[in-house]
């Protein structure tokens, strides 16, 4: 079975930094692009940042340019999103997904890991 | 960016009738390589989102065939023909064509 599954998320400080993780299983893991998106407490979603196969090219959002950075391990089939500097606006679930119909879409999706910012 | 705008933002339906929502973007999706990269998501209470419909009318794998998507340019339908119970939830689109990627604000599927 395809999987996501992601990890790391918490309660941090304004301020804080906090590293997020997203474990792939059943699924040729260095053959697509990933993406992490975020979605507020009763809100919709966002879009945060992707990372093509090789790991050469990443792209954010501009709210998160400069604070957060996205990585991935082929080897270990993971892929890491390292946030700094957090606000209380990245308050969400953070999502990790794939793209393995190559349609410019998310086509697996993790369950998501919770990041709650506040003092 | 560009900005997707669905209506409506709520849909009462009753079960077994139609549903349809719009999603209108601020500028054309066609892409330079020809495709529309216009996705439709569902998010049932307390899950994750899932993929229903990519490049605009595809239909994702097991995804029901009373999912359909369609539209050109700017404007874009996701059509239920039949809506049952479980297709209760929100449902967002999404647009690819230009970076970033952007999604509509969602419209909550109800039952009547």
């Amino acid at each position: 079975e395809e999987q996501l599954v992601e990890s790391g998320g918490g309660l941090v400080q304004p301020g804080g930094s906090l590293r997020l993780s997203c474990a792939a299983s059943g699924l040729s893991f260095s053959s697509y692009w990933m993406n992490w998106i975020r979605q507020a407490p009763g809100k919709g979603l966002e879009w945060v940042a992707n990372i093509n196969e090789e790991g050469s090219e990443k792209k954010y959002v501009d709210s998160v340019k400069g604070r957060f950075t996205i990585s991935r391990d082929n080897a270990k089939n993971s892929v890491t999103l390292q946030m700094n500097s957090l606000r209380a606006d990245d308050t969400a679930v953070y999502y990790c997904g794939t793209d393995k119909v190559r349609g410019g879409t998310v086509d697996i999706w993790g369950k998501g890991t919770t990041v709650i910012v506040s003092a | 960016d560009i900005v997707m705008t669905q209506t409506p933002l709520s849909s009462p339906v009753t079960l077994g009738q139609p549903a349809s929502i719009s999603c209108r973007s601020s500028q054309s999706l066609v892409h330079s390589d020809g495709n529309i990269y216009l996705t439709w998501l569902q998010q049932r209470p307390g899950q994750p989102p899932r993929l229903l419909i990519y490049k605009n009318s595809n239909r994702f794998s097991g995804v029901p065939d009373r999912f359909s998507g369609s539209g050109a340019g700017t404007d874009f339908t996701l059509k239920i023909t039949r809506v049952e119970a479980e297709d209760v939830g929100v449902y967002y689109c999404m647009q690819a064509a230009q970076f970033p990627p952007t999604f509509g604000q969602g419209t909550k599927l109800e039952i009547k």
